[in-house]
């Protein structure tokens, strides 16, 4: 169990700019989460799936936000036209969607700063 | 709406003192989950709470959940700087859907 991955760990973008982050889950969990955490808060949800179907968005979510989870194993969370507001610490989560309500296990999370 | 209010939000103790956090809220929840989280990394979970009144000890840590199961509490015992972090609340109200919702946290710093 090498547990949840997350790429990059820090990415700094010009306003404008579309990034992309990737979430490798724990390889048994068929559920994946995203979350977004600004300073002094806790995070929010943003998406989840299960196996390769986005089940569930926040309105958090607006249109230049996209997330994947093709095959069912590894995801990626794409931001397009990047704004100042969305810096924030970027978290990805998984579980058995069995055990979804015995806590999550999170990556490190991307630092996305916006200049 | 914030659906988990924590207090207090921010607590500096000395080492060996004991603490009290606490997590609540209006809504019922079917279980509710505490996790730690340290500057630059994500939270890690510390306990899941399931049944109304439920007492779980993890260490020095005392988790309890409220008869009703609408509130929490995270009793530390002789704090140690170890312990220093963010301590949330989170959980999936039953009216909420399947996702799980976070408290904003308590800051804790145990100074040596």
């Amino acid at each position: 169990d090498t547990g949840v991955s997350q790429n990059p760990r820090h990415k700094i973008t010009k306003r404008g700019q579309n990034v992309t982050f990737r979430c490798d889950p724990i390889s048994e969990h068929n559920r994946l989460y995203w979350y977004r955490q600004t300073l002094g808060q806790g995070p929010e949800f943003l998406t989840y799936f299960q196996n390769e179907a986005q089940l569930e968005k926040s309105r958090l979510l607006s249109d230049r936000f996209s997330a994947e989870r093709p095959k069912g194993s590894f995801s990626t969370l794409e931001i397009q036209r990047t704004e100042q507001g969305d810096s924030a610490m970027y978290l990805c989560a998984s579980s058995r969607r069995d055990r979804s309500n015995y806590g999550y296990t999170f990556g490190s999370g991307t630092r996305l700063t916006v200049v | 709406t914030q659906l988990l209010e924590q207090s207090p939000q921010f607590l500096s103790i000395q080492e060996g003192e004991n603490l009290t956090v606490y997590c609540n809220s209006s809504s019922v929840f079917s279980s509710l989950q505490w996790y730690r989280q340290e500057p630059g990394e994500g939270p890690v979970l510390l306990v899941t709470v399931v049944t109304g009144g439920e007492v779980k000890k993890l260490k020095r840590l005392t988790f309890q959940f409220g008869d009703a199961r609408k509130d929490s509490s995270l009793h530390i015992t002789a704090a140690q700087p170890g312990d220093t972090g963010l301590y949330l609340c989170a959980g999936a109200p039953h009216t909420g859907g399947f996702k799980t919702i976070f408290g904003a946290g308590t800051r804790l710093f145990v100074k040596a």
